[in-house]
This record gives structure tokens, sequence and C-alpha cells, in this order.
């Protein structure tokens, strides 16, 4: 069994500002970890994904997150806000099982306010 | 590549009547399908797990006779919800996981249907 929670269901920064949105997972066998963004009334973008490689992993719109087994933490982080940054971010955890597929499980979003 | 459409983007329908929302892999063939639901300002719950050919797989405490899940090609997976309630209305997403997949669970999200029941 899998669970995601996410601290902070709302995170104000300014334009500029590191952005620091925190994930922390439970997983009874090795995890694969995603960040998701939602934009409203729009499905899931992938922004990024921990598979078992590097354990700094780095995405799309200059996102990166830090897999850290020692904490069961997988924080993501952007050194400088932009206003488009402004969405949901949802941190999603699923079985690593060997090529498996397997739903998601979903921690409860934070959403991310950009402050001019 | 990797596109997943959903069809309708919104639709609302009366108490008691029944909807079918279809989900596509545009650009790829994916044995198999995932449907989830997500209420307003909550995060998405895996209802069921779809697989080309044979009967979907649903989660705790989803009606799989209120939640019909067809997945009859490697490129199209619908959901009918069932006389449908105003409880039912939701944001409802899919997503697909291509049969030449890498190992990670990789999937890919349509951009959603809005159920609204009145």
């Amino acid at each position: 069994a899998q669970s995601v929670t996410q601290l902070g269901s709302h995170v104000s920064v300014s334009e500029g500002a590191l952005v620091l949105l925190r994930c922390n997972y439970s997983s009874s066998v090795p995890p694969y970890l995603f960040w998701y963004v939602q934009y409203p009334n729009q499905g899931l973008q992938l922004l990024l994904k921990y598979t078992s490689a590097a354990t700094l992993v780095k995405g799309i719109n200059g996102f990166e997150a830090e897999f850290k087994k020692s904490e069961t933490s997988f924080h993501l982080t952007k050194p400088s806000a932009h206003m488009s940054d402004a969405a949901e971010y949802f941190c999603a955890v699923s079985a690593n099982s060997g090529g498996g597929a397997d739903g998601l499980t979903f921690g409860k979003g934070t959403h991310l306010i950009i402050q001019p | 590549g990797a596109v997943v459409s959903q069809h309708p983007s919104r639709v609302i329908c009366k108490s008691g009547t029944s909807v079918k929302i279809e989900c596509r892999s545009l650009d790829f063939q994916a044995t198999t399908m995932f449907w989830y639901r997500q209420f307003p300002k909550q995060s998405l719950m895996l209802m069921a797990t779809s697989n080309e050919g044979s009967k979907a797989t649903y989660e705790q405490g989803v009606e799989k006779d209120k939640f019909l899940i067809n997945h009859a090609s490697l490129t199209l997976s619908t959901l009918t919800v069932t006389s449908a309630h105003p409880e039912d209305s939701s944001f409802y997403i899919c997503s697909a996981r291509p049969l030449r997949s890498a190992s990670y669970n990789e999937q890919f999200f349509g951009p959603g249907t809005r159920l609204t029941v009145l």
C-alpha cells in the first residue's frame, strides 16, 4: 500500500522567489514518484519523475526534485518563481513492480500562488 | 506524441440518465487505461484499471454496476455512468499506459471530463 502527504494545501511565494513544495510518501516497495501540475479545468501534465536512477531529478519549466529515501521525501523546488507557475501541484506514487501497470496514488495537492 | 483525448469535455445531464465518456490514445496503443475521479479542490482518486479485452478492476468502494468500463480496443476505453445522480457530479480523468512503455509505470493523462448531474 502507498500513500502521499503533501504539506501545505496552499503555498504563496513572491515572483522570483524560491518555490518549495513538500511531498512525503509511504510505500512498502520501492516507489516510482511523480510530480504533476494541473491548471484550472485541465488534465495533468507531468513535471518530472523518479524511477530509481538519479536521486536529483530535473523536469520541465525549471523544476527539480530530490528523492531522499531516509526522509521518504520527494520535495519539488524551483529557484525563481514565475507568474505562470501558479497552478495546482500533485505528488504521486506508484509501486516499482518491474514494469507493471499500477494506478497512481496522489497527494491532496498544493495550490501554488505567485505574488507579483 | 503521447496524446490522450477525452470526449466530451463537459456534459450536463438529468438525474437518472446515463452518460458515456470516451478516452482515446491518439498516437499510441495502450493496453492499460486508468480512470480517476476528482472532486472540487481535491485530489484524484483511482476508480478502476482497464485492460484491453478483459474486465476492469475496480478500487474498493467503487460500484462496478454504476461505473461501467469498456476497453474494446488498444486506443479506446469508455466509462459509462449509469443512472447518474447529483453526487456523481465530478471531474473524471483518464490516463493511458503505452503498449511499448518504459518500466516506470509511464502514464499519459487526458484533459478530463466535467460531469454535472442536475
